[in-house]
């Protein structure tokens, strides 16, 4: 069974489209992720969920909104696609960190988005 | 999160050790120091992680200096499935949440 698992893995669409990319997790998890990996390999985070509560948020336009129907699924919706959307998107999971508590991220395996 | 430098790049020959270090001079107290690994095109993958002490586990060792300004993460043995971008980062959860930030990592080579 996969632990974190994301769909689609391929993505290719046209500027102006909107898209969403689904994350479930199957590990009991907390808190879940959406990080952003470019051209240049940055990995940058982008949200985090606890228990469907958006707890992270950091400087990403608002045509990116995350939907965490419940704390298994965090799913990523972008609106307008703009060529400089074009990434790896990867969704990840963790136990609410405690301090002390080995807390460690478990990602999926990505979704390859192409804007064309 | 405390900042971290590490060697963009390194070159180890299979079966021999790797010793991939990383500093992170402005650590504070609470401040663990975690390892991840992302194989060419994959999810990063956890390694290992520490606050004081070395750890060990199935996958590697982990070294902390005293005074915890730097680390060394070590694979005792490497095999060619161990090529990878090697990220070191310090976390902090005080704030009762956590900002996993990486860096840009080592990639390292592990030739035959």
């Amino acid at each position: 069974d996969t632990a974190v698992s994301q769909t689609p893995k391929y993505l290719v669409t046209q500027m102006g489209n909107d898209k969403s990319i689904k994350c479930e997790q199957n590990l009991g998890h907390d808190t879940m992720y959406w990080y952003k990996q470019d051209s240049k390999k940055f990995l940058k985070i982008m949200f985090s969920y606890n228990n469907k509560e958006l707890i992270i948020n950091e400087t990403v336009p608002n045509r990116f909104s995350p939907k965490s129907p419940d704390k298994a699924h965090l799913n990523l919706h972008i609106n307008s696609l703009e060529l400089g959307d074009s990434a790896v998107y990867f969704c990840a999971s963790s136990l609410f960190p405690i301090p002390g508590q080995r807390t460690e991220l478990f990602f999926g395996s990505g979704t390859q988005l192409s804007v064309l | 999160d405390a900042k971290t430098t590490q060697p963009p790049s390194m070159d180890c020959a299979e079966g021999r050790a790797a010793n991939l270090p990383c500093n992170h001079s402005t650590i504070s107290g609470n401040e663990y120091v975690y390892w991840y690994r992302q194989i060419h095109s994959q999810g990063p993958q956890y390694i290992i992680h520490g606050l004081k002490n070395n750890e060990t586990n199935e996958m590697a060792s982990l070294i902390i200096t005293e005074d915890r300004k730097s680390s060394t993460l070590i694979l005792p043995h490497a095999t060619l499935r161990d090529t990878a971008v090697y990220y070191c980062i310090v976390r902090d959860v005080t704030g009762g949440y956590q900002k996993v930030t990486f860096g840009t990592g080592t990639k390292l080579q592990v030739i035959p």
